[in-house]
């Protein structure tokens, strides 16, 4: 079981928005703002797509977007594209585990 | 251009030792924290050890403490993570990642990744 946790799979129609939450606690979401997201096709290394909860890399399309409440963060594409089809997972600093992620969300572009 | 490139993966039995590499370039390596983070078949992401910043702190998952050992060689780029009393479950493709800072908050760029598998 993950230490954080995420739907495992949101869908939506090209040019929708879609939000995909991961719940942490206290010790690591909540207590921290060292949330990041990351991005992963099939066979391919994860690519960093949100850093502390809001920020994205040079080069990130400016449709991604992080935030967080309380012990819950999540990341929001919109404008959906059929390139966004992939997993994302998020991963928090925290106490317990210096790093944990979630188990992963399957972003279907219908 | 931050480069990574993992190396030392296969197949081993199990309580069978492996040691993975992972060459860096493209930035000053000693500055920054890196880790090792793996991938089961068909699962997420689960962190494994990572090293702050010119090889001052190590850290382990409790999964792997005691039985894995992170390291680095400055003068080489080179991170390191020798595996011993190897098990089925460590059966996992290991990504390299570059923390963003001297202490790996977040991880800012991955290798592409080694695949180890355990079995006999």
């Amino acid at each position: 079981q993950s230490a954080l946790t995420q739907p495992a799979s949101v869908s939506g129609s090209p040019g929708q928005s879609i939000t995909i939450s991961c719940t942490g606690t206290s010790s690591d979401v909540g207590g921290y703002n060292y949330v990041s997201w990351y991005q992963q096709y099939p066979g391919k290394a994860p690519k960093l797509m949100i850093f502390e909860v809001t920020n994205r890399p040079s080069g990130v399309p400016d449709r991604f977007s992080g935030s967080k409440s309380g012990n819950t963060a999540s990341l929001t594409i919109s404008g959906l594209q059929v390139e966004d089809e992939a997993d994302y997972y998020c991963s928090s600093y925290g106490t317990t585990s210096p790093w944990v992620f979630g188990g992963g969300t399957k972003v279907a572009v219908l | 251009e931050v480069q990574l490139l993992e190396s030392g993966g296969g197949l081993v039995q199990p309580g069978g030792s492996l040691r993975l590499s992972c060459v860096a370039s493209g930035f000053t390596f000693s500055n920054y924290a890196m880790s090792w983070v793996r991938q089961a078949p068909g699962k997420g992401l689960e962190w494994v050890s990572a090293l702050t910043g010119s090889g001052g702190t190590a850290y382990y998952a409790d999964s792997v403490k005691g039985r894995f050992t992170i390291s680095r060689d400055t003068s080489k780029t080179t991170l390191s993570l020798q595996m011993n009393s190897l098990r089925a479950e460590d059966t996992a493709v290991y990504y390299c990642a570059k923390g963003a800072h001297y202490f790996p908050y977040y991880f800012d760029y991955w290798g592409p990744g080694t695949l180890v598998t355990v079995s006999s």
